[in-house]
């Protein structure tokens, strides 16, 4: 398993500001993922950040709106910028663990993200 | 590509009753199947999965699913719920094979009554 760990858990921001969530493994892991859950719906993949090589943004996701880092096997941020009401949601970051046993992906707890 | 429907958006059980929810998917390839549970303001916990050989699946906590090929369901169910049940239930697919992501079902809200 991973224990994954965000900041900030919340944040209330003002609309043209920029936010930037980081995301923290307890283990060294190859492939994370950044999703976002508006307000009563699933969970929508924006990107996946693979250490060494740029992310690969999903369909309606862009670098300049979400940029990603990758530093190392453990660490990742995104950064919500000229942040508008709509982009208020929880932000979570997660880890897939592949092996034989696996194919789960493990979330952080979150981050609840409102734009004033 | 894959897609989830979980047809109840909400599902409110008594104590104690058994209760279902409904996955079902569609695929061009072979799939996993995975039930994530939500608590209230918290992230998600994997609660079972299908990965291969037997169709029936049991969770920790007396949750079970059944993976059916024929009618691409994997409908969650457990015979009798606690308050501590409630939660937001999503039902996720992954294909088989490198580079597949994770699709998630828009959820069900189990509401637990006393």
């Amino acid at each position: 398993s991973a224990v994954i760990s965000q900041k900030p858990s919340r944040d209330i921001c003002q609309r043209g500001t920029s936010l930037t969530i980081q995301c923290q493994v307890d283990s060294q892991v190859t492939m994370m993922f950044w999703y976002r859950q508006q307000p009563g719906q699933s969970l929508t993949l924006i990107a996946t950040a693979n250490q060494g090589s740029e992310a690969t943004y999903e369909s309606g996701f862009v670098i300049d709106k979400f940029p990603i880092s990758r530093p190392n096997l453990t660490f990742s941020t995104l950064t919500v910028s000229n942040m508008s009401p709509e982009d208020s949601s929880i932000y979570l970051c997660s880890v897939e663990l592949s092996g034989r046993s696996s194919y789960e992906q493990y979330f952080g707890p979150g981050t609840r993200l409102t734009v004033t | 590509a894959q897609s989830v429907t979980q047809l109840d958006s909400q599902v409110p059980v008594f104590e104690e009753a058994p209760v279902e929810l409904r996955c079902n998917y569609s695929s061009s390839v072979s799939v996993y199947l995975f039930w994530y549970v939500q608590y209230p303001n918290q992230g998600l916990q994997l609660l079972l999965k299908y990965l291969s050989g037997s169709t029936l699946v049991e969770s920790i906590n007396g949750f079970e699913a059944e993976f059916n090929k024929s009618q691409t369901s994997f409908h969650l169910r457990k015979p009798s719920v606690h308050i501590s049940d409630t939660a937001e239930y999503f039902c996720a697919v992954k294909g088989r094979g490198y580079g597949q992501n994770f699709v998630f079902g828009p959820g069900t809200r189990l509401s637990v009554l006393p």
